[in-house]
């Protein structure tokens, strides 16, 4: 079974604060995502990135980057945090070379910025 | 107009009812479909692949309606166990995923 696992499931930080979510795959696949999720707004795309060293910008990156400097794992980074970062931050993988979109989900981080 | 649209809910049915879901899409250059489940608190998981001709898991039935651009889910004899939020999920031309913001069933004893 593919596992992705993320480093905290509850996070309760200051505004301004540098924020790490980390997040680790175990099953080699080549893209990874992070998404926040927001009730009615559902699953945002912030960033995402498909090999190594690279990343690509979702729909809404203002105030995050990430990190992929190793194949199985890709941290995201509030550079300053504030409170409309507060959410739920769930990162996925998935392997699209094999013709399977599927994307498997870590449990998620649930942040809070006061 | 948000490229993939569902109604939110909730929908609240008795046990062994039958419910559908529609959700739909703007991009008529999409390509694949799914259906994710998650349960409260939560991360989503795949519940189903949707195809072209339909396709049917149990008492689950998804099916694309490509020229009116919409995917319905199909789930007959609910189960308490099926209260969750469905999430329909769109795959464009250039393979970004794209999430419903999700619809809330609860099935009630």
């Amino acid at each position: 079974d593919v596992k992705v696992t993320q480093s905290s499931r509850y996070l309760v930080k200051r505004t301004g604060e540098k924020v790490f979510l980390e997040c680790v795959q175990d099953m080699d696949h080549e893209n990874m995502f992070w998404y926040r999720q927001d009730p009615g707004l559902g699953l945002r795309l912030i960033y995402f990135s498909y090999d190594v060293k690279m990343k690509e910008k979702g729909d809404i990156p203002e105030g995050y980057s990430v990190s992929r400097e190793k194949k199985e794992r890709f941290s995201l980074i509030l550079e300053s945090a504030s409170t409309n970062q507060t959410s739920m931050y769930l990162c996925a993988s998935t392997q699209p070379s094999t013709g399977n979109y599927e994307q498997y989900f870590g449990p998620g981080t649930r942040l809070t910025v006061t | 107009r948000k490229e993939v649209e569902q109604d939110p809910g909730p929908f609240n049915v008795p046990e062994g009812a039958t419910v559908a879901f529609n959700c739909t899409y703007s991009n008529s250059a999409s390509q694949s479909f799914f259906w994710y489940r998650q349960d409260c608190r939560k991360e989503p998981k795949l519940l189903m692949s949707v195809y072209s001709s339909g396709n049917e898991d149990g008492r689950f039935t998804a099916q694309l309606n490509r020229a009116s651009q919409y995917i319905s889910l199909l789930i007959r004899d609910s189960k308490l166990s099926d209260s969750a939020t469905y999430l329909c999920v769109v795959i464009g031309s250039a393979r970004q995923l794209t999430f419903g913001s999700g619809t809330q069933l609860t099935v009630l004893p």
